[in-house]
């Protein structure tokens, strides 16, 4: 298996609303990233963990919380978003942080209303 | 911040030209920098790291340290190379934030 899955694909929340985009790879890959690109855009790094464990929060609000259950997955808790939080969440993954290229997965496409 | 910069917004060639989208960067010690694309309605990908100097699709790109550049070039465009580059530092783990560049838009016409 060389891919990383995100779920769900699209994704339409209201700014009160809970959610969760997912994240799985069986790589074997110990870095796993969280990026945001909009439109035209090259992608954003929002988080960073390695072996599990968070490594880099890059400033971004605490509406976005990451968690990482266990070396395959990585969660993105949404909450309270705004609209300007509408963009492409990319989920990428590497043998290790620094080691490799990344692994992007599709992404999920969010809209905040 | 330590960044990479890709000073062409739009690449516009013909197919059969030779393409070359160029990417300095900015950062000192030994950089490692790869070249990602992403073709319409697909996911962003890997294209090429300069560590392994392969070629992949025709494409290569050699690291210059005394240009601080990382071009990307490929001798005979095809219009499937139609897509957006990225070029971009690794995450190092030290807290060093790395920026990538805005990206290239080719177009390779008919």
């Amino acid at each position: 298996d060389t891919e990383v899955t995100q779920t769900p694909k699209h994704l339409v929340m209201g700014m009160t609303n809970k959610k969760s985009l997912k994240c799985e790879q069986h790589m074997g890959h110990r870095a796993m990233y969280w990026y945001k690109q909009k439109a035209k855009k090259p992608p954003e790094l929002m988080f960073v963990y390695s072996y599990e464990k968070l490594s880099i929060n890059e400033s971004v609000p605490s509406r976005f919380s990451p968690e990482c259950p266990n070396s395959s997955l990585l969660n993105l808790h949404l909450h309270a978003l705004q609209p300007e939080d509408s963009a492409l969440y990319l989920c990428a993954s590497s043998q290790l942080t620094g080691v490799g290229g990344y692994t992007f997965g599709s992404g999920t496409r969010l809209t905040v209303v | 911040a330590q960044r990479v910069t890709q000073p062409e917004k739009l690449l516009s060639v013909f197919k059969g030209a030779p393409v070359e989208l160029k990417c300095n960067y900015s950062y000192s010690g030994s950089p490692e920098l790869f070249w990602y694309v992403q073709y319409s309605r697909q996911r962003l990908q890997l294209l090429l790291r300069h560590i392994s100097r392969e070629s992949i699709k025709g494409f290569t790109a050699d690291l210059n340290k005394g240009e601080t550049s990382f071009h990307l070039k490929k001798p005979f465009a095809q219009e499937e190379d139609s897509a957006m580059y990225y070029c971009a530092p690794p995450y190092a783990g030290n807290n060093r934030k790395l920026i990538w560049g805005l990206g290239t838009s080719l177009a390779v016409n008919p």
